[in-house]
């Protein structure tokens, strides 16, 4: 299984709502992340997590907060998000941060949200 | 800071064509990645260069590190309209003593049938 699978693909919010994002990988990676994507704008880096506990928090507002619950799974808790907070949402895995060898990054497809 | 800068930002060409986009750094990387996402999906790993000069071949895809790896190049030969996408470099390295993984500034490129 050489694939990070994310769920939902399409999300539509509304400001006072609680909703989850999920993603899953089975390739035995212990680094994943989670990225935000603008329209025609390179990923930001959001999170890292490290062997299931978080590394990296790039000054992300609390309203979105991660959850590692083991070593396949990564959440993003969202709650009272803005319509600014609409873009496409990658989680991202790789074997190791730093990595022991270079082999980038394996992404999922996204989830695409929208806050109304 | 390490920045990449990818250039041209935007480009629309004819099937058949050529064409090369540039990731340009004042940075050393360790290692440097391109990626190419379609719409609405996630980036895909496309190679990986390590060594100074590397040249890579994938298909109709060159891939280049500069000599002194702050610099790569990604040449397309016959380009098709399924080459249409985001093109994305990736460098990793260190910025003192922490690890960091840096994204270019993307070349969206379109090629007409």
């Amino acid at each position: 299984d050489t694939e990070v699978t994310q769920t939902p693909k399409h999300l539509v919010m509304g400001m006072t709502n609680k909703k989850s994002l999920k993603c899953e990988q089975h390739m035995g990676h212990r680094a994943m992340y989670w990225y935000k994507q603008k329209a025609k704008k390179p990923p930001e880096l959001m999170f890292v997590y490290s062997y299931e506990k978080l590394s990296i928090n790039e000054s992300v507002p609390s309203r979105f907060s991660p959850e590692c619950p083991n070593s396949s799974l990564l959440n993003l808790h969202l709650h009272a998000l803005q319509p600014e907070d609409s873009a496409l949402y990658l989680c991202a895995s790789s074997q190791e941060r730093p990595p022991l060898r270079p082999g980038g990054y394996t992404f999922g497809s996204g989830t695409r949200l929208t806050v109304v | 800071t390490q920045l990449l800068e990818q250039s041209p930002q935007f480009l629309s060409i004819q099937e058949g064509e050529n064409l090369t986009v540039y990731c340009n750094s004042s940075s050393v990387f360790s290692s440097l990645q391109w990626y190419r996402q379609e719409p609405g999906e996630g980036p895909v790993l496309l190679v990986t260069v390590v060594t100074g000069g590397e040249v890579k071949k994938l298909k109709r895809l060159t891939f280049q590190f500069g000599d002194a790896r702050k610099d790569s190049s990604l040449h397309i030969t016959a380009a098709q309209p399924g080459d249409t996408g985001l093109y994305l470099c990736a460098g990793e390295g260190t910025t003192s003593g922490t690890y960091k993984y840096i994204f270019g500034t993307g070349t969206r490129l379109k090629v007409l049938a």
